[in-house]
């Protein structure tokens, strides 16, 4: 089954880009995820599909400033122009045949 | 607007049995797979068991397999997690979750989680 790697921690300024990372183990390079975002004390809310291409499609009500990208067996979470209200935890998330993954989860700060 | 409603948390003892469920609205019920996420204190996301759209495949996560049973009711759009032999381990926010597809794909849905404490 695949194995999702997220580092732990992220940070970057008020207004500024970040770029998260989940990385899928060898032999699940071309696999579909999704990211999720999770505010303290809340359910997770999806963020957007991602595929293998850098195709993405976002949920319902996702801000424009949330983008995908992806490149070979890793799959990117860009959030552009930071908002004190992005700092919280991003999960990627995917599946094969009859087993789910999630990630161990990012959390971010904005400076 | 799709909606998804978990009941049935609680404080158990360890050993004993809870009952989950969780009420869909807002989108066609059975044509969907239907999931139970979990989150321990402080801790990730895990994914603990999936049923298809239709009921025919479960599928659990080998952390509860033979303790857990997941169903569900198209007929009253009603998900459940029959949850037994509970263990200290299984504390968790248990989150309620939409697949994408019949049969599996992502999760696009989320309920707002109903907590387990198993404790003596």
């Amino acid at each position: 089954q695949p194995v999702l790697t997220q580092s732990s921690s992220a940070s970057a300024s008020l207004g500024s880009s970040v770029k998260l990372t989940c990385s899928l183990s060898s032999g699940h390079s071309n696999y579909i995820i999704a990211w999720h975002q999770q505010q303290p004390g809340k359910a997770p809310r999806f963020l957007m599909k991602l595929e293998g291409s850098g195709s993405y499609n976002k949920g319902s009500g996702v801000p424009d400033r949330f983008s995908g990208s992806s490149s070979g067996a890793d799959r990117y979470l860009t959030i552009s122009n930071l908002q004190s209200e992005d700092e919280t935890d991003y999960y990627c998330e995917t599946w094969d045949s009859n087993t789910w993954v999630f990630g161990g989860g990012t959390k971010l700060t904005v400076l | 607007e799709v909606q998804l409603v978990e009941s049935g948390g609680g404080l158990v003892q360890p050993g004993g049995s809870l009952r989950l469920s969780c009420a869909a609205s807002g989108f066609t019920f059975s044509n969907y797979a239907m999931s139970w996420v979990r989150q321990a204190p402080g801790k990730g996301l895990e994914w603990v068991s999936t049923i298809s759209g239709r009921g025919g495949s479960t599928y659990y996560a080998d952390s509860v397999r033979g303790r857990f049973s997941i169903s569900r009711d198209n007929s009253k759009n009603t998900l459940h997690l029959q949850m037994n032999s509970l263990r200290a381990e299984d504390t968790a926010m248990y989150y309620c979750a939409k697949a994408s597809f019949t049969n599996n794909g992502w999760h696009d849905y989320w309920g707002q989680g109903t907590l387990v404490t198993v404790s003596s």
